[in-house]
């Protein structure tokens, strides 16, 4: 049983598409999180929900948007998407008090032509 | 400055070699410290905890030095299954969050 699950695993769309990845959870978890590791490979934080309540919000692009319909799921909608959102985005999850062990998803590779 | 900081490598080193990875981070209210391990295309996941004290777990030692913001991992008799990236991360439970280094690459050849 995948523990942290996101789909798709591959994205391929044309700059100004809007497009989602979507994200599940089966430990139980009440944090979850959205990652992005560009072509340099690094993992940087782009948001965090607490039980569906958003808690980290960092400097991300307004056309990125996240959604948390319950603890369980974190989808990402971004909208005109741009050359330089190619990356692989990464989903993560927590029981504990945060700052602690992370669960990663297999993360969504995006490629914008 | 980053948050937190490592030297990107490549390490390359022979299959039974011992090989030592640095890190050093920026907030001395981080609370809590890990090793993870990415493997090429794949997400990152947990090696170990990392305690003052320091501990271990089978070829590999973790050591944190609070005082100099220090973090280290020790990798003994290196097999080809090591070769991996190693992210050293560091956690802020206030903010509920992980910084992670840019990571470490390391190629251990026959």
């Amino acid at each position: 049983d995948t523990a942290v699950s996101q789909t798709p695993k591959y994205l391929v769309t044309q700059m100004g598409n809007d497009k989602s990845i979507k994200c599940e959870q089966n430990l139980g978890h009440d944090t979850m999180y959205w990652y992005k590791q560009d072509s340099k490979k690094f993992l940087k934080i782009m948001f965090s929900y607490n039980n569906k309540e958003l808690i980290i919000n960092e400097t991300v692009p307004n056309r990125f948007s996240p959604k948390s319909p319950d603890k369980a799921h974190l989808n990402l909608h971004i909208n005109s998407l741009e050359l330089g959102d190619s990356a692989v985005y990464f989903c993560a999850s927590t029981g504990e008090d945060g700052g602690r062990r992370q669960f990663f998803g297999p993360g969504t590779r995006l490629t914008v032509l | 400055r980053k948050e937190v900081e490592q030297d990107p490598g490549p390490f390359n080193v022979p299959e039974g070699a011992t090989v030592a990875f640095n890190c050093t981070y920026s907030n001395s209210a981080s609370q809590s410290f890990f090793w993870y391990r990415q493997d090429c295309r794949k997400e990152p996941k947990l090696l170990m905890s990392v305690y003052s004290s320091g501990n271990e777990d089978g070829r590999f030692t973790a050591q944190l030095n609070r005082a100099s913001q220090y973090i280290s991992l020790l990798i003994r008799d290196s097999k080809l299954s090591d070769s991996a990236t190693y992210l050293c991360v560091v956690g802020d439970t206030g903010r509920r969050a992980l910084t992670f280094g840019s990571g470490t690459r390391l190629q251990v050849q026959p």
